[in-house]
Formats: C-alpha cells, structure tokens, sequence
C-alpha cells in the first residue's frame, strides 16, 4: 500500500524560482491537506480540499497555490520562492475528518537560497 | 495568535516516569486530535476524543477531554525510550458548530525519555 506519496524528497531553490511539489494518495480520500513545518512551530495549514474541485485557504497560504483536479491528487504551486518558505511540506489525507485520522506522506524538504 | 497552545514545549524525562502534556484552545473544541511525530518523518496518528469528558487510551497512552476548559490532556505511564519524539495536538476549526474540515494544529511538544 503507497497511502500518500510526496515528490520530491528535497529540492534547493534559487530565490525567483518556481515549483511543483506533489502529492498523491491511493486510499480514495476526499480529503486532502497541505502543511509546512518550521522548527518549534508546529503544523501550520496552507491549502486544504474536500474534494475534486475544490479548494480552500489555511492559514499561511500566501505565496502559495493549489489545484485538485482529480481525487487522487493535490500538487502544490510556489510561483516565486522566497527563504522565507524555506520548510518542511506535509501532504495529508483522511477519507472522514470524523475519524480525526490524517494520513501524512513522508514530507518535502524545501531550502531556498 | 495560536489557537492551540501545547505546554509544555518540551520535557525530558527518565524511563519509567509518568509524564502529562496539555493542549488548550482558544476557540470552541468540537473535536481534538492526537498525533506523534519522529524526527524527520510525518505525524502519526493516536487518537481523537470528541465528547467533553471522554477518555481514550493507546497502549500506555491516555487522552482526555475537558470540554468545559477547552483543554485535552496526554499522559503517558512508565515512559519508555520509545515514547520519545514530538507529539502535538490538533483541532477542527469549526465555526458555528459545523464542520468545515480546517484541521490545525498546536506547536507540538519534544519529549525526551532518558534510559
């Protein structure tokens, strides 16, 4: 069983650059959800997804942009990297936020420099 | 400002000791969750409590809910070098009692158990 797989692993990037970080999950989950790490801040929320076709802001989405054209992924757009998104990106997924049970890929290590 | 405060930020303890970690929201909790995270690796999850007064447990790990104080409780019986890692909680940030699938979360807290 994949659950949900992040690529890539770790990227450098040049500040101006843009990329794709992607995610995807085989389990059939509506829900999909995207999280970046900073040391000693905990989870912070930047886009989640109910559903194909839609999506909606967290909390730190600037900078940011999402799509979900399928159920089964939900890539993550930085148009202008900055060091300030220097971080650690968590994908997730959970079939019913009742469960309370996300599933979380492994992460993407992202420095910009 | 931090919807979910976690105190404290990090502990150390020595194996067999009991230990407690705290997360208090600001806003109305209709549900908080539990999750563990090694170093380096995504969080995993423990458990979620849904009903003030609710008690759950996973192994030697128990969790409780006091909806009243908007405040969950983890504690963990005979620590062991194995409970070692970040455990944080979070919430769905649910505004007038419905759903809208926000899960957020606390800054964590870094236990540390010493053999």
């Amino acid at each position: 069983n994949a659950g949900v797989t992040q690529t890539p692993k770790f990227r450098i990037l040049k500040i101006g650059q843009s990329m794709t970080l992607q995610c995807t999950q085989d389990m059939n989950h509506n829900y999909m959800y995207w999280y970046r790490q900073d040391p000693g801040m905990g989870l912070k929320l930047i886009y989640y997804s109910v559903g194909a076709g839609i999506t909606d802001k967290g909390e730190v989405p600037n900078g940011y942009n999402v799509s979900r054209s399928t159920t089964e992924d939900f890539p993550l757009r930085l148009e202008l990297a900055a060091p300030s998104q220097t971080s650690v990106y968590f994908c997730a997924s959970t079939i019913s936020v009742n469960t309370g049970e996300l599933f979380f890929g492994e992460g993407s290590r992202l420095t910009v420099l | 400002s931090q919807e979910l405060e976690q105190s404290p930020q990090s502990l150390i303890v020595q194996e067999g000791k009991n230990l407690t970690i705290n997360c208090t929201s600001s806003k109305t909790l209709y549900g908080l969750y539990w999750y563990k995270q090694k170093y380096g690796e995504g969080l995993i999850f423990l458990m979620m409590l849904q009903k003030g007064g609710e008690e759950k447990s996973h192994e030697k790990i128990t969790a409780k809910l006091d909806e009243k104080k908007q405040q969950s409780s983890l504690h963990i019986t005979a620590s062991q070098p194995s409970h070692a890692g970040i455990y944080l909680c979070g919430a769905d940030r649910s505004e007038g009692g419905g759903s809208n699938y926000k899960l957020t979360f606390g800054k964590g807290t870094l236990l540390t158990v010493n053999p």
